[in-house]
């Protein structure tokens, strides 16, 4: 049972176009979310994330939505970069803290941003 | 900071042999550490959850006889795959976290079980 599912594999977008990265969960318990980026052979780096009592976290050029009615949440990322490509995973936990919490992540999506 | 890494970075191994990967906090101390493993193409699956000095928590359908975690220290654990099987090819992530408010991930290892 896939409980947070990024349904898109790859998004192709290009420079200084805006990358919008979707994610969908199931599970009602989850109350934190948080976005990943990996390189190839890398662990994942965190992004940036947003608590359930938000609907929006911004940082940079980096904005998180969420929208809990639809269990949604989206990644925005505003004017793409060249060097934004990469995998993007979606994560989410039910502990009601932050991040030391279990993870369940999505599947990724490949982002490619083209010059 | 907040430097995690795991050695070996890739390991090739014969059927029915065990494989050690370690996982180390370089420049800061982890309560928790964590261990999950990537299939091609999937989601960061967790295999279990470790405190220090404490035994791990092994998430449902992962053996715990076949996956030894040893978390001897506030920033080594070691994740053990005992009699590997081809089938347990796979990427092996760790994460740590201090007692704070993050989850710091290790670049991974790749096992390849022939």
């Amino acid at each position: 049972d896939q409980q947070v599912k990024q349904n898109s594999p790859s998004l192709s977008v290009q420079e200084g176009r805006i990358s919008i990265l979707n994610c969908d969960y199931t599970n009602s318990m989850f109350d934190y979310f948080l976005w990943y980026k990996k390189y190839p052979a890398e662990g994942p780096t965190f992004l940036i994330s947003i608590s359930s009592i938000k609907d929006k976290n911004e940082d940079g050029r980096f904005t998180v939505f969420l929208n809990k009615s639809a269990k949604h949440l989206s990644l925005h990322i505003v004017p793409s970069q060249p060097g934004d490509s990469a995998v993007y995973f979606c994560a989410a936990s039910a502990f009601g803290s932050s991040n030391t919490g279990k993870l369940i992540f999505g599947q990724g999506t490949t982002l490619q941003v083209k010059p | 900071g907040a430097v995690v890494s795991q050695h070996p970075s890739r390991v090739i191994c014969k059927s029915g042999t065990s494989v050690k990967i370690e996982c180390r906090s370089l420049d800061f101390q982890a309560t928790t550490m964590f261990w999950y493993r990537q299939f091609p193409k999937q989601s960061l699956m967790l295999m279990a959850t470790s405190n220090e000095g404490s035994k791990a928590t092994y998430e449902q359908g992962v053996e715990k006889d076949k996956f030894l975690i040893n978390h001897a220290s506030l920033t080594l654990s070691t994740l053990t795959v005992t009699s590997a099987h081809p089938e347990d090819s796979s990427f092996y992530i760790c994460s740590a976290s201090p007692s704070g408010d993050e989850q710091f991930f290790g670049p991974g290892t790749r096992l390849t079980v022939l």
